[in-house]
Protein backbone atom coordinates (compact mmCIF):
# COMPACT_ATOMS: atom_id res chain seq x y z
CA UNK A 1 0.00 0.00 0.00
CA UNK A 2 1.28 3.60 -0.52
CA UNK A 3 1.77 5.88 2.22
CA UNK A 4 -0.97 8.34 4.02
CA UNK A 5 -0.30 11.89 4.36
CA UNK A 6 -1.66 13.53 7.37
CA UNK A 7 -0.58 17.62 8.12
CA UNK A 8 1.81 16.76 11.39
CA UNK A 9 0.09 19.46 13.39
CA UNK A 10 -2.69 20.98 13.98
CA UNK A 11 -4.36 23.50 16.39
CA UNK A 12 -7.65 24.97 18.18
CA UNK A 13 -9.00 26.41 21.01
CA UNK A 14 -11.21 25.03 23.68
CA UNK A 15 -14.49 24.82 22.48
CA UNK A 16 -13.26 25.33 18.85
CA UNK A 17 -13.51 22.16 16.07
CA UNK A 18 -10.23 20.91 14.38
CA UNK A 19 -9.98 18.36 11.26
CA UNK A 20 -7.11 16.37 10.44
CA UNK A 21 -6.92 14.50 7.11
CA UNK A 22 -5.58 11.58 5.20
CA UNK A 23 -4.39 11.33 1.88
CA UNK A 24 -3.94 8.86 0.13
CA UNK A 25 -6.60 6.48 0.54
CA UNK A 26 -7.75 4.15 -2.47
CA UNK A 27 -10.91 4.48 -3.71
CA UNK A 28 -13.44 1.58 -3.76
CA UNK A 29 -13.53 0.50 -7.94
CA UNK A 30 -14.69 -2.97 -7.25
CA UNK A 31 -16.53 -4.69 -4.36
CA UNK A 32 -13.62 -6.69 -3.63
CA UNK A 33 -10.81 -3.59 -3.73
CA UNK A 34 -11.77 -1.87 -0.41
CA UNK A 35 -9.49 -0.48 2.12
CA UNK A 36 -11.38 0.03 5.68
CA UNK A 37 -10.04 3.07 6.81
CA UNK A 38 -9.44 3.81 10.80
CA UNK A 39 -8.74 6.32 13.22
CA UNK A 40 -6.38 5.91 16.48
CA UNK A 41 -5.92 8.55 19.58
CA UNK A 42 -2.40 7.92 21.37
CA UNK A 43 -0.72 9.42 24.16
CA UNK A 44 2.62 9.62 24.85
CA UNK A 45 4.12 6.27 26.08
CA UNK A 46 0.26 4.70 26.12
CA UNK A 47 -1.04 2.77 23.50
CA UNK A 48 -2.95 3.73 20.94
CA UNK A 49 -6.87 3.88 21.51
CA UNK A 50 -9.62 2.88 18.37
CA UNK A 51 -11.92 6.27 17.96
CA UNK A 52 -13.39 5.19 14.47
CA UNK A 53 -13.41 2.41 12.09
CA UNK A 54 -14.70 1.60 8.87
CA UNK A 55 -14.64 5.34 8.06
CA UNK A 56 -17.38 6.80 10.18
CA UNK A 57 -18.21 4.47 13.07
CA UNK A 58 -17.45 4.60 16.82
CA UNK A 59 -17.04 1.95 18.90
CA UNK A 60 -18.70 1.71 21.99
CA UNK A 61 -17.61 4.31 24.74
CA UNK A 62 -16.32 6.65 22.28
CA UNK A 63 -17.21 10.67 22.71
CA UNK A 64 -19.83 11.49 19.19
CA UNK A 65 -16.58 14.53 19.58
CA UNK A 66 -15.32 12.80 17.48
CA UNK A 67 -16.67 11.92 13.66
CA UNK A 68 -14.94 10.94 10.55
CA UNK A 69 -15.90 11.27 6.95
CA UNK A 70 -14.17 9.86 3.49
CA UNK A 71 -14.47 11.76 -0.24
CA UNK A 72 -12.27 10.34 -2.77
CA UNK A 73 -9.05 9.55 -1.83
CA UNK A 74 -9.04 11.35 1.49
CA UNK A 75 -10.42 10.86 5.18
CA UNK A 76 -11.27 13.30 7.63
CA UNK A 77 -11.35 13.03 11.59
CA UNK A 78 -12.95 15.93 12.83
CA UNK A 79 -13.23 16.43 17.08
CA UNK A 80 -15.42 19.00 18.22
CA UNK A 81 -15.92 20.92 21.17
CA UNK A 82 -12.22 20.75 21.80
CA UNK A 83 -11.26 19.65 25.44
CA UNK A 84 -7.66 20.07 27.19
CA UNK A 85 -7.94 16.04 27.38
CA UNK A 86 -8.11 15.96 22.98
CA UNK A 87 -4.20 17.11 22.84
CA UNK A 88 -2.59 13.88 21.49
CA UNK A 89 -1.45 11.97 18.01
CA UNK A 90 -4.42 10.98 15.62
CA UNK A 91 -3.01 8.56 13.26
CA UNK A 92 -5.09 7.34 10.27
CA UNK A 93 -5.06 3.58 8.98
CA UNK A 94 -5.56 2.03 5.65
CA UNK A 95 -6.76 -1.46 5.70
CA UNK A 96 -6.47 -3.23 2.59
CA UNK A 97 -8.44 -6.18 1.47
CA UNK A 98 -6.91 -6.85 -1.69
CA UNK A 99 -3.36 -6.83 -0.47
CA UNK A 100 -3.99 -7.65 2.97
CA UNK A 101 -1.58 -5.36 4.73
CA UNK A 102 -2.32 -1.84 6.41
CA UNK A 103 -0.95 1.40 6.21
CA UNK A 104 -0.73 4.39 9.24
CA UNK A 105 -0.52 7.53 8.02
CA UNK A 106 2.66 9.48 9.66
CA UNK A 107 0.27 10.72 12.13
CA UNK A 108 -0.91 14.56 13.40
CA UNK A 109 -0.08 16.38 16.78
CA UNK A 110 -3.28 17.89 17.86
CA UNK A 111 -2.20 20.92 20.55
CA UNK A 112 -5.26 22.68 22.60
CA UNK A 113 -4.47 26.38 22.90
CA UNK B 1 -12.93 -8.17 29.99
CA UNK B 2 -10.23 -8.45 26.96
CA UNK B 3 -6.75 -7.83 28.06
CA UNK B 4 -3.29 -8.46 25.84
CA UNK B 5 -0.08 -8.07 27.87
CA UNK B 6 2.99 -8.04 25.63
CA UNK B 7 6.59 -9.56 26.99
CA UNK B 8 10.69 -9.99 25.74
CA UNK B 9 11.78 -6.45 24.71
CA UNK B 10 15.29 -6.28 25.75
CA UNK B 11 18.31 -4.73 24.20
CA UNK B 12 19.64 -6.83 21.61
CA UNK B 13 22.85 -6.59 19.62
CA UNK B 14 22.48 -5.95 15.65
CA UNK B 15 21.99 -8.98 13.47
CA UNK B 16 20.60 -10.65 16.55
CA UNK B 17 17.19 -12.30 17.46
CA UNK B 18 14.47 -11.58 19.76
CA UNK B 19 10.87 -13.42 20.14
CA UNK B 20 7.99 -11.06 21.68
CA UNK B 21 5.06 -12.31 23.50
CA UNK B 22 1.77 -11.18 23.78
CA UNK B 23 -0.31 -12.90 26.29
CA UNK B 24 -4.28 -12.29 25.55
CA UNK B 25 -7.25 -13.37 28.26
CA UNK B 26 -11.05 -12.72 27.47
CA UNK B 27 -10.57 -13.86 24.37
CA UNK B 28 -9.13 -16.91 21.87
CA UNK B 29 -6.63 -16.01 19.68
CA UNK B 30 -7.35 -18.90 17.23
CA UNK B 31 -10.61 -16.71 17.04
CA UNK B 32 -9.65 -13.70 16.28
CA UNK B 33 -7.00 -12.20 13.90
CA UNK B 34 -3.80 -10.32 15.64
CA UNK B 35 -1.63 -8.15 14.94
CA UNK B 36 1.71 -6.63 15.78
CA UNK B 37 2.47 -2.63 15.23
CA UNK B 38 5.67 -0.92 16.33
CA UNK B 39 6.76 3.06 17.05
CA UNK B 40 9.80 3.69 16.63
CA UNK B 41 11.37 6.94 19.04
CA UNK B 42 9.90 10.02 17.69
CA UNK B 43 8.48 8.45 14.72
CA UNK B 44 5.02 7.44 14.07
CA UNK B 45 2.70 3.98 14.22
CA UNK B 46 3.83 1.29 11.63
CA UNK B 47 2.19 -1.75 11.22
CA UNK B 48 4.25 -4.69 11.06
CA UNK B 49 2.64 -8.33 10.81
CA UNK B 50 -1.23 -9.69 11.06
CA UNK B 51 -2.20 -13.25 11.42
CA UNK B 52 -5.80 -14.25 10.56
CA UNK B 53 -8.17 -16.30 12.51
CA UNK B 54 -7.51 -19.05 9.40
CA UNK B 55 -3.64 -19.04 10.24
CA UNK B 56 -2.35 -17.13 7.05
CA UNK B 57 0.34 -14.17 7.91
CA UNK B 58 1.07 -11.37 6.52
CA UNK B 59 3.97 -8.77 6.62
CA UNK B 60 5.29 -5.15 6.20
CA UNK B 61 7.85 -5.11 3.58
CA UNK B 62 10.15 -4.04 5.92
CA UNK B 63 10.38 -7.05 7.90
CA UNK B 64 9.19 -9.63 5.39
CA UNK B 65 11.81 -12.34 5.88
CA UNK B 66 12.77 -11.65 8.97
CA UNK B 67 9.81 -11.56 11.49
CA UNK B 68 7.38 -14.47 11.70
CA UNK B 69 4.22 -14.42 13.79
CA UNK B 70 2.83 -17.40 14.97
CA UNK B 71 0.19 -17.90 17.86
CA UNK B 72 -0.02 -21.08 20.39
CA UNK B 73 -3.39 -21.87 21.30
CA UNK B 74 -2.56 -23.68 24.05
CA UNK B 75 -1.31 -20.52 26.45
CA UNK B 76 -3.31 -18.45 23.83
CA UNK B 77 -0.41 -16.24 22.75
CA UNK B 78 0.86 -14.69 20.17
CA UNK B 79 4.76 -14.09 19.23
CA UNK B 80 7.34 -12.42 16.84
CA UNK B 81 9.90 -14.09 15.74
CA UNK B 82 12.12 -11.56 15.17
CA UNK B 83 15.92 -12.28 13.35
CA UNK B 84 18.95 -10.53 11.77
CA UNK B 85 17.61 -7.29 13.99
CA UNK B 86 18.92 -3.81 12.70
CA UNK B 87 18.95 -0.05 14.33
CA UNK B 88 16.03 0.73 12.71
CA UNK B 89 13.66 -1.85 14.17
CA UNK B 90 14.19 0.01 17.54
CA UNK B 91 10.93 0.74 18.73
CA UNK B 92 8.18 -0.31 21.27
CA UNK B 93 6.37 -3.17 19.97
CA UNK B 94 2.26 -3.59 20.29
CA UNK B 95 -0.01 -6.34 19.90
CA UNK B 96 -3.77 -5.77 19.15
CA UNK B 97 -6.87 -7.58 17.76
CA UNK B 98 -7.32 -6.83 14.14
CA UNK B 99 -10.72 -7.08 13.35
CA UNK B 100 -9.97 -6.10 9.78
CA UNK B 101 -12.45 -3.92 8.15
CA UNK B 102 -13.65 -2.83 12.20
CA UNK B 103 -10.05 -1.91 13.32
CA UNK B 104 -7.48 -2.34 15.84
CA UNK B 105 -9.81 -2.26 18.68
CA UNK B 106 -7.71 -3.85 21.45
CA UNK B 107 -4.33 -3.25 22.69
CA UNK B 108 -1.78 -3.77 24.78
CA UNK B 109 0.72 -1.63 26.82
CA UNK B 110 3.87 -2.54 24.62
CA UNK B 111 7.47 -3.67 24.95
CA UNK B 112 10.43 -2.43 23.80
CA UNK B 113 12.76 -3.69 21.82
CA UNK B 114 16.23 -2.09 21.48
CA UNK B 115 18.69 -2.84 18.94
CA UNK B 116 22.38 -1.52 19.34
CA UNK B 117 25.90 -2.64 19.73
Amino acid sequence: QSALTQPASVSGSPGQSVTISCTGISSVDSGYNYDYVSWYQKYPGKAPKLLVFDVNRRPPGISDRFSASKSGNTASLTVSGLQAEDEAEYYCMSYSVSTTSAVFGGGTKLTVL
Amino acid sequence: EVQLVESGGALVQPGGSLRLSCAVSGLSVSGSSMTWARQAPGKGLEWVSDMYTVGSTHYADSVKGRFVISRDETNNTVYLQMSSLRADDTAVYYCARHRLNYGMDVWGQGTTVTVSS
